[in-house]
């Protein structure tokens, strides 16, 4: 019964690139959230979504993020035109239908050159 | 505006004793809150969770304590351990499934031997 996972674990990227990052829930999970963790801060709420539906999106910069969670596949969190302040851990959790637990991922590492 | 607050950032205890770490929220919406833990290069993973319908809830060495009217929790450890060394994020949210999950900065606990 595998967890949520995100990949790549790790990403490169050069200034003005797009990283995409990948996230599937665990099975059953209909609710999916991106937290970024910068050095030194702590979980940042980014977005908050259901298959084909964005619940909540204001912790997402307003330029260059954007995220889905297609009816199939995983939740997509991308990033157009990275800058060196995009350089951060981007964790991804998945909850069932009902309030309750975050499940975490193991986290994306991107850095930015 | 910071609507889950941990405000020591890190914390020192010696093996054996109790670790108390604190959080305060500032959202009367909230309705349940959750401690998780965090190692380095690791996903959060939850330890436990209390509903405002209680003010205490008990897993093993871990309490976590509820005063609504001081919007405030914190979680016990007893007797900490050298494994306990992590980063501790307190979580709250409102179980209108609307809402998101709001970690604070968290607090990195340090289990002296």
């Amino acid at each position: 019964n595998a967890g949520v996972m995100q990949n790549p674990r790790h990403l490169v990227r050069r200034r003005g690139q797009e990283a995409r990052l990948r996230c599937s829930p665990m099975k059953g999970h209909s609710h999916v959230y991106w937290y970024r963790q910068l050095p030194e801060e702590g979980l940042k709420f980014m977005v908050y979504l259901q298959k084909e539906n964005i619940i909540d999106e204001s912790g997402m910069p307003k330029e260059r993020f954007s995220a889905e969670f297609p009816k199939e596949g995983p939740s997509i969190l991308r990033i157009q035109q990275v800058v060196r302040g995009d350089s951060a851990a981007y964790f991804c959790a998945s909850s069932p239908p009902l309030p309750g637990e975050l499940f975490f991922g193991e986290g994306s590492r991107l850095t930015v050159l | 505006d910071q609507q889950v607050k941990q405000n020591s950032p890190s914390l020192s205890v010696q093996e054996g004793r109790i670790s108390i770490l604190n959080c305060d929220y500032t959202n009367s919406m909230f309705d349940y809150f959750l401690w998780y833990k965090k190692y380095p290069a690791e996903g959060p993973t939850f330890l436990i969770s209390i509903s405002s319908i209680k003010d205490k809830n008990e897993d093993g060495r871990f309490t976590v304590f509820l005063n609504k009217s001081a919007k405030h929790l914190s979680l016990h450890i007893v007797p900490s351990q050298p494994g306990d060394s992590a980063v501790y994020f307190c979580a709250a949210g409102a179980s209108n499934r609307d809402d998101k999950i709001i970690f604070g900065k968290g607090t990195r606990l340090h289990i002296l031997p």
